[in-house]
């Protein structure tokens, strides 16, 4: 109950298009739900960040969109650039906080 | 604000050795928590600690233990050293109080077991 499940494992995706990472949790007791990009030789970094009461969120290109009914949670990269190459990780949280629940990651590839 | 700062970044130890890690939060974050991270398992929750007491933790041995001090500095150590702990030991600050939701990750140690 406490696994997030993460896909696709890789992703290649042509300059300008639309990059979409899937997650599900089974935990209805999460509240908290980031997304984190990280590169090689480097931590990860919160990218966008989203909690249940909000169906969708969106920062420049980066777009959450949360189905609470379903228990899924997806990142979309609108225009996608070469310089979003990295691995991407999506987690959840919830009470007390403190402890994030890491999907296994999706390995993007963003082509010219 | 300075980031989170994690040192050595790289530590080569021998199997059975001992290894302490630390952690620097960002400037008035009080809670601290440690990641590992690995290609075969990710990255996986080892504790957290807020206002020097340990308020999560994750399911590893009891070789994996931390502390954080009264400026919210942090340290991981880990004795008996096994091959399966060679990863790269994440630390990452949360500026919330008694509910810690946002995370921002150091760089990381990367420690090697031979």
């Amino acid at each position: 109950q406490q696994q997030v499940k993460q896909s696709p494992q890789s992703l290649i995706v042509q300059k300008g298009g639309i990059s979409i990472i899937n997650c599900a949790y089974e935990n209805t007791a999460f509240d908290y739900f980031p997304w984190y990009q990280q590169f090689p030789g480097k931590g990860p970094a919160l990218l966008i960040a989203i909690r249940p009461d909000v169906s969708e969120k969106k920062e420049g290109r980066f777009t959450i969109s949360f189905n609470k009914s379903a228990k899924q949670f997806s990142l979309h990269i609108m225009d996608s650039q070469p310089g979003d190459s990295a691995t991407y990780f999506c987690a959840a949280s919830g009470p007390p906080g403190g402890k994030l629940i890491f999907g296994q990651g999706t390995t993007l590839q963003v082509k010219p | 604000k300075a980031g989170v700062t994690q040192t050595p970044r790289y530590l080569i130890k021998t199997r059975g050795q001992q290894v302490t890690l630390s952690c620097s939060p960002i400037s008035g974050h009080r809670s601290v928590s440690w990641y590992q991270q690995t290609p075969g398992q990710g990255l996986q929750f080892l504790f957290e600690y807020f206002s020097e007491t340990q308020r999560n933790k994750g399911n590893f041995p009891g070789r994996f233990s931390g502390r954080q001090f009264s400026n919210s500095r942090s340290e991981m150590n880990v004795s008996t050293l096994e091959l399966g702990d060679s990863a790269l030991y994440l630390c990452a600050s949360s500026p919330q109080g008694r509910v810690s939701y946002e995370q921002y990750f150091g760089p990381g140690t990367r420690l090697t077991v031979t």
